[in-house]
């Protein structure tokens, strides 16, 4: 079955690093377009970024953009998100999931979530 | 604020069938861009409910459909159930934007 888990989460100082993986399981990874997206508490569902299957297109929100870098090794059945001057506002529950369709993705498996704090 | 506007609650009696919209523009559901449909109970992953506008992934149950019509799309639960009671969200693509969209989410409460 697919599995998606997250890791990497936790506390970072504003202005910090911090590297989310993926490690998914039970599908071809290398088939299928991987996205990022996150929840801060108590609000709503936001896309982050997401990677084609070879890893040639690549799109962000604006909100992170220049900040965090995706990226996946399809050796390893990976994806990643390298997250640089964090902010309060990147505070959130990180999911990682696949897509499937064209512009409008849909995303059919999720992980479980990574949780972000972002605080001094 | 959302691209998407989702009503932000709605309720119903078990049994009964709940209509929530979500309203777009001619960038994203006015352009021709699919919509879907997403059932997260709180505390837990979001789970697809509905993709390319009304179809339904293995598992979900025909209690569930999805319409679209012009700029606004709409997701049917008709004999709700308890376990219905969750935050429900439709998400797209923005031409305009260059991005996967969410709506802001409308929350269903069973009474």
């Amino acid at each position: 079955q697919v599995q998606l888990v997250e890791s990497g989460g936790g506390l970072v100082k504003p202005g910090g690093s911090l590297r989310l993986s993926c490690a998914a399981s039970g599908f071809t990874f290398s088939d299928y377009y991987m996205s990022w997206n996150r929840q801060a508490p108590g609000k709503g569902l936001e896309w982050v970024s997401y990677i084609s299957s070879s890893g040639n297109i690549i799109y962000y929100a604006d909100s992170v953009k220049g900040r965090f870098t995706i990226s996946r090794d399809n050796a390893e059945n990976s994806l990643y998100l390298q997250m640089n001057s964090l902010r309060a506002e990147d505070t959130a529950v990180y999911y990682c999931a696949r897509g499937l369709g064209g512009l409008a993705l849909n995303f059919d498996y999720w992980g479980q979530g990574a949780m972000v704090t972002v605080s001094s | 604020q959302s691209v998407l506007t989702q009503p932000p609650s709605v309720s119903g009696a078990p049994g009964q069938s709940v209509t929530i919209s979500c309203t777009g523009s001619s960038s994203n559901i006015g352009a021709g861009h699919d919509i879907h449909w997403y059932q997260q109970v709180p505390g837990t992953a979001p789970k697809l409910l509905i993709y390319g506008n009304t179809n339904r992934p293995s598992g979900v149950p025909d209690r569930f459909s999805g319409s679209k019509s012009g700029t606004s799309a709409s997701l049917a639960i008709t004999g709700l159930q308890a376990e219905d009671e969750a935050d429900y969200y439709c998400q797209s693509y923005d031409s305009s934007l260059s991005a996967c969209v969410f709506g802001g989410g409308t929350k269903l409460t069973v009474l």
